[in-house]
């Protein structure tokens, strides 16, 4: 079965980079899309981009100028990295695994989401 | 950008009874690229179904998606107390190319 896990800070200052790892077991990541989702305390689902593990990448529009995201196939982990947030930024992000076919899209797999905070 | 709208906001409904949500698109959305998703207090959502229709594995069979083009369906037909939960839809395949719908929440009457 496989399993995602995020990992990182949970409280970050505006102003500088937040920055997330997300841990695949129960498969190599060697293969699909790997994805970021946000969810700001009490609000909806909000896509952030994906990266496959061949290094195609999309981003949000709204988001595109902030964010990378990465892989790391040696670690069977990627990364998410925004810059320059604001207290707008806070919510709980989860990584996903991504299946994109000619014939269907979806978010198959979820790791159980962090918190982050941003606050001085 | 295709936004998604879900009706309602709030379904309130007993055990045993059946429940239906919509999901409507601004836009037309390929069937193949409509999935839902099941989330709970505190947990991460739940692939329930994909391509409009699909059950996503384990997923049990009293629930089931259909529609087409701006508008889709899901329906749960007959509540189980697992089933309480917020329900969302999402799309692919227009900028941004994932995008949620704002949540059903299904409560206890």
């Amino acid at each position: 079965q496989v399993q995602l896990q995020e990992s990182g800070p949970g409280l970050v200052k505006p102003s500088e980079t937040l920055s997330l790892t997300c841990t695949v077991s129960g498969g190599s990541i060697s293969t699909y899309y790997w994805s970021w989702i946000r969810q700001p305390p009490g609000k909806g689902l909000e896509w952030i981009g994906y990266m496959s593990y061949s290094g195609s990448s999309n981003y949000n529009p709204s988001l595109k100028s902030r964010v990378t995201i990465s892989v790391d196939t040696s670690k069977n982990q990627f990364s998410l990295k925004l810059s320059s947030v604001t207290a707008a930024d806070t919510a709980v992000y989860y990584c996903a695994r991504l299946r994109i076919t000619a014939t269907t899209s979806a978010f198959e797999y979820w790791g159980q989401g962090t918190l982050v905070t941003v606050s001085s | 950008e295709i936004v998604l709208t879900q009706s309602p906001g709030t379904l309130s409904l007993s055990p045993g009874e059946r429940a239906t949500l919509s999901c409507r698109a601004s836009q037309s959305v390929s069937s193949s690229y409509l999935a839902w998703y099941q989330q709970k207090p505190g947990q991460a959502p739940r692939l329930l179904i994909y391509g409009s229709s699909s059950r996503a594995t384990g997923i049990p069979d009293r629930f089931s998606g259909s529609g087409s083009g701006t508008d889709f369906t899901l329906t749960i037909s007959r509540l189980e107390p697992e089933d309480f939960a917020v329900y969302y839809c999402q799309q692919y395949g227009s900028s941004p190319l994932f995008t949620f719908g704002p949540g059903t929440k299904v409560d206890i009457k």
